[in-house]
């Protein structure tokens, strides 16, 4: 069966530090990968998605970048972090190439930006 | 682009019936899901319609109208666990955007 893991759950870190947020799937093969941010009381924003190894699509201009240095695993990254950044961070995959692929969701990361 | 509407708060009452609406207005469109989430949690999968219609599953169901770009999700014999926010999803290709969510309540 397929899984997906993503850490650390929970971090705390200052304005201006560096993120990275991993996440890896398992039991599927060349899965679309996607991270979405949820701001406290908010919708879930789509930050990145991809179709494929080092291929990243952008939704929306920030501070923050994503690589997908082997098939099942998608890094979320950030130089310097914005107290904006503060959120929960969830990685998802779907069946790659189906537009009718359920996604799942990890467990989440929630980041504080102090 | 895709712009997605629902409403932000809804309360009902315990063993009543609650339609949470929403619409949509979106390019290449390929479905529409129903999350659930509850706060402090990933959202869990409730349904997916992609053609026009009625979709049952137990106490969930949601429909579908694509000419309308609009659905809404059917939640029956309500239980206080149903509090939760649901969130609408439209896919489009390779991508799924959602909706704000709408916070439910479930009071006694």
């Amino acid at each position: 069966s397929q899984t997906i893991h993503q850490w650390p759950a929970t971090l705390v870190q200052p304005v201006g530090s560096p993120l990275s947020l991993e996440c890896t799937v398992e039991g599927t093969s060349n899965p679309n990968l996607y991270w979405y941010r949820q701001a406290a009381g908010r919708g879930l924003q789509l930050l990145f998605y991809s179709v494929g190894i080092g291929q990243i699509s952008s939704e929306v201009p920030q501070n923050l970048s994503a690589s997908r240095p082997q098939d099942r695993q998608f890094i979320l990254s950030s130089k310097k972090l914005l107290l904006s950044d503060s959120g929960f961070y969830l990685c998802a995959w779907s069946v790659t190439g189906a537009n009718t692929g359920e996604l799942f969701f990890g467990e989440g990361s929630r980041l504080t930006v102090l | 682009g895709q712009n997605i509407d629902q409403p932000t708060e809804m309360t009902a009452t315990e063993g009543a019936i609650v339609q949470i609406n929403c619409t949509y207005q979106t390019s290449g469109f390929n479905g529409l899901f129903w999350y659930q989430q509850h706060a402090g949690e990933a959202p869990t999968f409730l349904s997916y319609n992609v053609l026009d219609g009625l979709e049952e599953k137990g106490r969930f169901s949601s429909f579908l109208s694509r000419s309308k770009g609009y659905s809404y999700l059917l939640l029956k014999e309500l239980q206080m666990k149903d509090s939760a926010s649901y969130l609408c999803a439209p896919r489009g290709y390779q991508k799924v955007t959602f909706g704000t969510g709408t916070k439910l309540q479930v009071i006694p």
